[in-house]
């Protein structure tokens, strides 16, 4: 089946503590790209990723980072979070970049 | 960079009549227009798309228009069922990236 995985669901973790939130795709989509989503402001894209080795930032990249080492997998990366981390996270992939995006069933974070 | 404008934020209409989602975005590089639907709990899905090449798009009940000229895209539902409830998301993508609106929650009445 065709889909975005994503890991955890839920994750509950205290301000500082390194965490990494994982994503694969098996469509062998090319681009893939993180979301955060909060109440009001919509899908607000962090991070995206044309290809292997190739990352650029999004509208909301402070406090991620990313890595695309292998085509299927786009982990996000949260070095020192922080309270204002807390949120919805969706990963999704397309191909081509201008496609429907296919997203993962979304993490829900939490700092305290 | 590009900014997407959604309107209204929340819509409640009757079973059976037709509701509308308005969209403007303000890069004129953007060519692809694609809206979500979130149902709650749930990841959002593709409901339809148009391509700045093309004014108009069908897809059984639901409709998209756009004029290239204004910047400005709409989505038509017609014959609102009940399980067209949810979250609606309009977006725009110039170049690499994709910006969405802020979102409609759509209620349908009995």
């Amino acid at each position: 089946e065709a889909q975005v995985t994503q890991n955890p669901r839920y994750l509950i973790t205290v301000t500082g503590k390194k965490l990494t939130v994982t994503c694969s795709q098996n469509m062998n989509h090319e681009y893939m790209s993180w979301y955060r989503q909060d109440p009001g402001l919509g899908l607000r894209q962090i991070y995206y990723s044309m290809n292997v080795e190739v990352t650029d930032k999004g509208d909301v990249p402070e406090g991620y980072k990313v890595s695309r080492k292998e085509k299927r997998n786009f982990p996000l990366i949260l070095e020192s979070p922080s309270p204002n981390q807390t949120s919805l996270y969706f990963c999704a992939s397309s191909f081509p970049s201008t496609g429907p995006l296919h997203f993962g069933n979304g993490t829900r974070l939490t700092v305290t | 960079g590009e900014n997407v404008e959604q309107h209204p934020s929340t819509l409640s209409v009757q079973e059976g009549d037709s509701a509308v989602i308005k969209c403007t975005y303000s890069d004129s590089a953007s060519n692809y227009f694609p809206w979500y639907k979130q149902e709650l709990g749930k990841r959002p899905q593709l409901i339809i798309d148009i391509r700045s090449n093309v004014g108009e798009k069908k897809d059984q009940r639901i409709a998209v228009t756009l004029n290239k000229t204004a910047k400005h895209f709409s989505l038509h539902i017609t014959e609102t069922q009940p399980e067209d409830s949810a979250v609606y998301f309009c977006a725009a993508s110039p170049y690499d990236k994709i910006i969405f609106g802020k979102g409609t929650r759509l209620h349908i009445l009995p």
